[in-house]
């Protein structure tokens, strides 16, 4: 059975800070999803990772996968308030309708 | 539409009713998945469908729930007996294909369940 472990489940950082966020699986996968979820809102889609040493970028976000080591990260530079919000990952199992989730990263940034 | 609309978006009911809930996905989306999120837990994998059809039921926590679509557009997640554990959200997500691991799922805001 397919686990995904996130850690830290919740990061206080104050805004200009840098932090990772962590995403670890449990069995073979080359697809990785990372979600942001608003209190109360749907989840939004970030970024796509589909093989290894995938690495991507949005604005202050930046993901990364290392299928070897069953890992990605999301890396947070600068932070700003308005990036505070819940971070998921999802990761495919051997058909991609069945997404695994982690159980999801709370991040403030404060002033 | 522009997104993946669900409803009711909030549910409040007695222990013991049934309730359905509702899914339209993005238009031209194929497939369509339930997931199941607890409070501050992440998604639980619930069903989806490829079409009407839906290959995969394992998720589906007992058989007081089942779900079905037509006309490959909406679909519904019943829950029969509602007991109190089936309080959560429930979201809707749909995505052109199965098949193409470059879609990701689209969500819904979710239909919020509480069980008195």
């Amino acid at each position: 059975e397919l686990k995904v472990e996130q850690n830290p489940l919740f990061l206080s950082m104050q805004e200009g800070k840098n932090y990772t966020i962590y995403c670890n699986y449990s069995t073979t996968s080359d697809r990785l999803y990372w979600y942001r979820q608003d209190p109360g809102k749907s989840l939004e889609s970030l970024f796509v990772l589909l093989s290894n040493g995938a690495v991507k970028q949005e604005g202050r976000l930046m993901a990364s996968l290392d299928t070897k080591a069953r890992l990605s990260t999301l890396h947070i530079t600068a932070a700003v308030h308005d990036l505070s919000a819940t971070y998921f990952c999802a990761v495919g199992g051997g058909s991609n309708y069945k997404l695994t989730f982690g159980k999801g990263t709370l991040l403030t940034v404060n002033p | 539409g522009a997104g993946v609309s669900q409803s009711p978006s909030n549910k409040v009911t007695e222990k013991g009713k049934d309730v359905e809930l509702r899914c339209d996905p993005i238009s031209g989306h194929t497939a369509l998945y339930w997931y199941r999120q607890r409070l501050g837990q992440g998604l639980e994998f619930l069903i989806y469908f490829q079409g009407n059809s839906a290959p995969d039921k394992s998720g589906l926590p007992s058989d007081r729930f089942s779900a079905e679509r037509t006309g490959e557009s909406v679909s519904t997640l019943t829950i029969q007996r509602t007991q109190q554990e089936d309080s959560a959200v429930y979201l809707c997500a749909s995505s052109k294909s199965t098949g193409d691991s470059n879609q990701p799922q689209h969500f819904g805001d979710g239909t919020r369940l509480s069980i008195l």
